[in-house]
C-alpha cells in the first residue's frame, strides 16, 4: 500500500536559519505533491503544490522540491521566524486520491 | 467568504450513541472530503464527494460510518453506534476541480469527538 514518511521527531532550529523538512513516499507515483501547515487546534492550511514534472516551486520564503526518482520532496523555509512554528504535512494527490503524512513539528527558537 | 463551517466543534458522547457531524463547504467548491485525525494514524481520508456524488468511500472504517451530501452546501458524517476508538478530530475540507488532485483543499476547524 502507499506510504508517506515524514520525520516524526520535532525539528528545532534557531531563528533566521533555514528549516528543511523531508517527505518520502513509496508504492505510488503521485501526479502532485502538496504541503500544508497545521497549528494546534486548527485545520491544515494549504501552502504549496508541485506537479510531478516540476523540480522546484517557490513562494516567498518557501521552497519545495520534488524528486520523482528518489520519491522524495523537500520543504524549505528560509529566514525562519518563531511564527513559522507549526506542524507541516505533506500530501500526495492524484485522481481521486489524497494521502497525507503524519507531519513534522517545527519549532523556531528566538 | 466564511470558509468551511463544521458543527459541532466538540462532541462528547457515550459508547453506543449515534453521532452526527455536519459540514458546509465553501460556496462554488464542487469537491468535499471527510478526514479523521489521530496522533497514531495522522490524517486519514474517509470519503470524497464530487458534485454531491460519493466517489471514493474506501477509507470509511466500517459500516457504522455513513456520509451523505444531499446538496452542494451540506454534508453529514454519521457514526452509529459510536465506540471509544472513534475518538478523534474529524475534518471536513472542500476544493474546486474535478478530482485530479491538482486543487488545494480548504479545511474546516474540525470536530473533536470523544466517545466514553
Amino acid at each position: 500500500s502507499q506510504k508517506i514518511e515524514q520525520n516524526s521527531e520535532a525539528l528545532n532550529i534557531q531563528e533566521g536559519k533555514t528549516a528543511t523538512l523531508t517527505c518520502n513516499y513509496t508504492n505510488y507515483s503521485p501526479a502532485y505533491l502538496q504541503w500544508y501547515r497545521q497549528d494546534p487546534g486548527r485545520g491544515p492550511v494549504f501552502l504549496l503544490l508541485i506537479r510531478e514534472n516540476e523540480k522546484e516551486k517557490r513562494k516567498e520564503r518557501l521552497k519545495v522540491t520534488f524528486d520523482t526518482t528518489l520519491k522524495q520532496s523537500l520543504f524549505h523555509i528560509t529566514a525562519s521566524q518563531p511564527a513559522d512554528s507549526a506542524t507541516y504535512l505533506c500530501a500526495l494527490s492524484g485522481t481521486y486520491k489524497y494521502i497525507f503524512g503524519t507531519g513534522t513539528r517545527l519549532k523556531v527558537l528566538a | 467568504d466564511a470558509g468551511v463551517i463544521q458543527s459541532p466543534r466538540h462532541e462528547v458522547t457515550e459508547m453506543g450513541q449515534e453521532v452526527t457531524l455536519r459540514c458546509k463547504p465553501i460556496s462554488g467548491h464542487n469537491s468535499l472530503f471527510w478526514y479523521r485525525q489521530t496522533m497514531m494514524r495522522g490524517l486519514e481520508l474517509l470519503i470524497y464527494f464530487n458534485n454531491n456524488v460519493p466517489i471514493d468511500d474506501s477509507g470509511m472504517p466500517e459500516d457504522r460510518f455513513s456520509a451523505k451530501m444531499p446538496n452542494a452546501s451540506f454534508s453529514t458524517l454519521k457514526i452509529q453506534p459510536s465506540e471509544p476508538r472513534d475518538s478523534a478530530v474529524y475534518f471536513c475540507a472542500s476544493s474546486r476541480g474535478a478530482g485530479q488532485g491538482a486543487s488545494e483543499q480548504y479545511f474546516g476547524p474540525g470536530t473533536r469527538l470523544t466517545v466514553t
